[in-house]
């Protein structure tokens, strides 16, 4: 069965430092969504992405996140410079259509900002 | 108030036990999804509904727009059905607003 994966599955890093999830979705897949959730709390929308460019961002999302798909097959969620409150788990999803397309989910990249 | 409420919070049953999970949301919807989290922190996407009512094997969804509520029941209920279950619904963009969850134990 198809299936949406995520590296690394745990990240530690210090307060300040770059980090890059990567993840690679369905191959067929053309909507791609980063979700975070930090621990204890309800998972919340990030961003989501189609045709290249960003179409959906949350209030979360600023300055400090991107996202892009450089290969075609890989797609990635950059934090330049990440702050302690960043610490949590980061799932990417894809699905095949907006809306009504079913999401399939990574089993989710764990961020630790010291 | 959150846009997704989810009842009840935690739920214990036995082995066997029928289970619903109720889900209220205020804003209006193109999509209703119900996800399963497991302990280790994976998301599996269980249902996704416009309208009705969808069953895979022991599960079963149900959906009223008119109300802006949905249910989730899980017949003859397992120890593997363990877990945190999570409404999300999808509004008129690709923005998914997700509920608090329910944590379901199952014990044998």
């Amino acid at each position: 069965e198809p299936e949406v994966t995520q590296t690394p599955s745990h990240q530690v890093t210090q307060m300040g430092q770059e980090v890059i999830l990567r993840c690679v979705p369905i191959s067929n897949h053309l909507y791609f969504y980063w979700y975070r959730q930090i621990l204890g709390q309800k998972v919340e929308f990030l961003v989501s992405f189609y045709n290249n460019e960003i179409s959906e961002k949350s209030e979360i999302f600023d300055d400090q996140f991107s996202v892009e798909r450089p290969d075609g097959s890989n797609f990635t969620l950059k934090i330049r410079s990440t702050k302690l409150e960043d610490s949590a788990m980061y799932f990417c999803a894809s699905s095949e259509a907006i809306g009504t397309g079913e999401l399939f989910f990574g089993e989710g990249s764990r961020l630790t900002v010291l | 108030k959150n846009e997704v409420e989810q009842s009840p919070q935690n739920l214990t049953a036995q082995e066997g036990e029928f289970i619903t999970i109720n889900c209220s949301y205020s804003v209006g919807i193109s999509a209703l999804h119900w996800l399963q989290q497991h302990p280790g922190g994976g998301i599996v996407s269980l249902f996704m509904l416009s309208s009705g009512k969808k069953k895979h094997g022991r599960l079963i969804a149900t959906i009223n727009i008119q109300e802006k509520h949905s249910s989730l029941h899980i017949t003859a209920s397992h120890p593997r059905d363990s877990a945190v279950y999570i409404c999300a619904v999808m509004g008129n963009t690709d923005k998914l607003i997700f509920g608090t969850g329910t944590r379901l134990q199952v014990f044998p």
